[in-house]
């Protein structure tokens, strides 16, 4: 079947390290979506992107980045710039015209 | 940017009976999509229901249906016959051809037995 897988579905990240969280698709869809979800919020979109080698900045990109080699892949990385990266985040692809599919999510913690 | 509001943070029903959920959105657009997701307490993000905003017919889904009023910029979404498994949150999403994807800040539906 296909569908959006996101790994891993649980993440800790030590003080000034950098974690990547992956997302992968099948699913032949061009645009790719990463969001952050905080407890009891709604989603504020990290990065978008509609093509491959193409990625655009959402509302808070601020410490993370994205890259776009594949057009099934865009994994997402936390860095140490990002002092509060505690959350829920959740990828999602689409295609022109229609709904967005989501992966299941990975929850990041600090330890 | 796009706007997308949802007024209601919480919401509750009475198992069988009906509800609605509102959202407003700001667009000087005339061609967009509109939908409608649940998220469980699982946090998986679910389809409920698609609105093209070309089509003047309201969108259905079994008992799920919405009530779209263009000129107003109003997408409400209308859940008959409430079940529990119905408790989740509602979020609201707009989109436009080659533009992301905009969320409202969701209601929570609670069914109560």
């Amino acid at each position: 079947d296909g569908g959006i897988t996101q790994s891993p579905k649980y993440l800790f990240r030590k003080e000034g390290q950098n974690v990547t969280l992956s997302c992968e698709q099948n699913l032949n869809h061009d645009a790719m979506y990463w969001y952050r979800q905080d407890p009891g919020q709604g989603l504020r979109l990290i990065y978008y992107s509609q093509i491959v080698n193409d990625f655009q900045k959402g509302d808070i990109a601020e410490g993370y980045s994205v890259s776009r080699e594949k057009k099934e892949s865009f994994p997402l990385t936390v860095t140490s710039a990002q002092k509060n990266p505690t959350a829920f985040y959740l990828c999602a692809s689409s295609i022109d015209r229609g709904p967005q599919h989501f992966g299941d999510g990975t929850r990041l913690s600090i330890l | 940017a796009q706007t997308v509001t949802q007024s209601q943070p919480e919401m509750s029903v009475q198992e069988a009976e009906t509800v609605t959920l509102s959202c407003t959105y700001d667009t000087s657009e005339s061609d967009y999509y509109l939908f409608w997701y649940k998220q469980p307490p699982s946090r998986q993000m679910i389809l409920v229901i698609r609105q093209e905003a070309y089509k003047q017919q309201n969108a259905t889904e079994n008992r799920f249906s919405v009530n779209f009023q263009k000129a107003a910029k109003s997408f409400s979404l209308k859940i008959s016959d409430s079940q529990l498994g119905d408790a989740a949150m509602y979020f609201c999403a707009y989109y436009q051809t080659g533009n992301q994807f905009y969320f409202g800040t969701g209601t929570s539906l609670t069914v109560i037995p």
